[in-house]
């Protein structure tokens, strides 16, 4: 099956930093890659996805870049704000007929210190 | 906005029981997961459904088995509870083909003692 390594596991930046979390799929198969973001006590929510046809998305300070030969994608912060601060979960999934059945990394910690 | 109801907040149950977890959609979504989420292991799936009385093996379904005997409603249970399945349980949906999101539940913290 799918498996999906994340890193860093935990990462710390200064307010107006910018931050990059990278990911590692296995499964060639696998054409659509989302982000979630889960806030203190609160449930994971979608806040970015990418499909293997694209290369780069954005969405004003957030983006995600795919790199399908290499099977790699990351996300990337940019003028990081407090309430950024938060667990950030990548996922690979595919479609085995029909339906998308997403593998997540084992998450990141972002802390943004004022 | 789609909801996904998860009938406790928190459980606290004792070795050996029967545990039931509840998850209700209100958006007929063909697709609902029951996922695991244990520090620093991420969101693990032990089970998922893609249609009503269809269920499918996740990563991690030892210990678990699953109902769906309506579109809305997906049901995990422990059939002998035991302390290394205390953890955080997600239940999430999806419309189906073509449309991947996953809008999760707000989570139930059980506590097998």
């Amino acid at each position: 099956g799918e498996n999906v390594e994340q890193h860093p596991s935990t990462l710390s930046v200064q307010e107006g930093d910018s931050a990059v979390i990278k990911c590692t799929y296995s499964d060639s198969a696998s054409n659509y890659f989302p982000w979630y973001k889960q806030e203190l006590g609160k449930r994971p929510q979608l806040i970015i996805d990418i499909r293997s046809n694209v290369g780069e998305k954005k969405d004003q300070r957030i983006a995600v870049t795919l790199n399908k030969t290499a099977k790699h994608f990351s996300l990337h912060i940019t003028e990081t704000q407090p309430e950024d601060s938060a667990v950030y979960f990548c996922a690979a999934s595919r479609e085995p007929g029909g339906s998308y059945i997403p593998t997540f990394g084992r998450g990141t910690s972002l802390i943004v210190h004022p | 906005d789609v909801k996904v109801t998860q009938s406790s907040r928190y459980l606290v149950k004792r070795t050996g029981e029967k545990v039931f977890l509840e998850c209700v959609q209100d958006m007929d979504h063909e697709n609902m997961f029951w996922y695991r989420q244990d520090p620093g292991l991420g969101l693990r799936l032990i089970y998922f459904s893609y249609d009503v009385k269809m269920k499918e093996k996740g990563d991690i379904p030892e210990g678990y088995s699953v109902s769906r005997e309506k579109k809305e409603r997906f049901s995990l249970i422990l059939e002998s509870a035991s302390t290394n399945q205390t953890s955080m349980y997600l239940c999430a949906s999806s419309a189906g083909t073509g449309h991947e999101k996953l809008f999760f539940g707000s989570g139930t913290q059980l506590s097998v003692l």
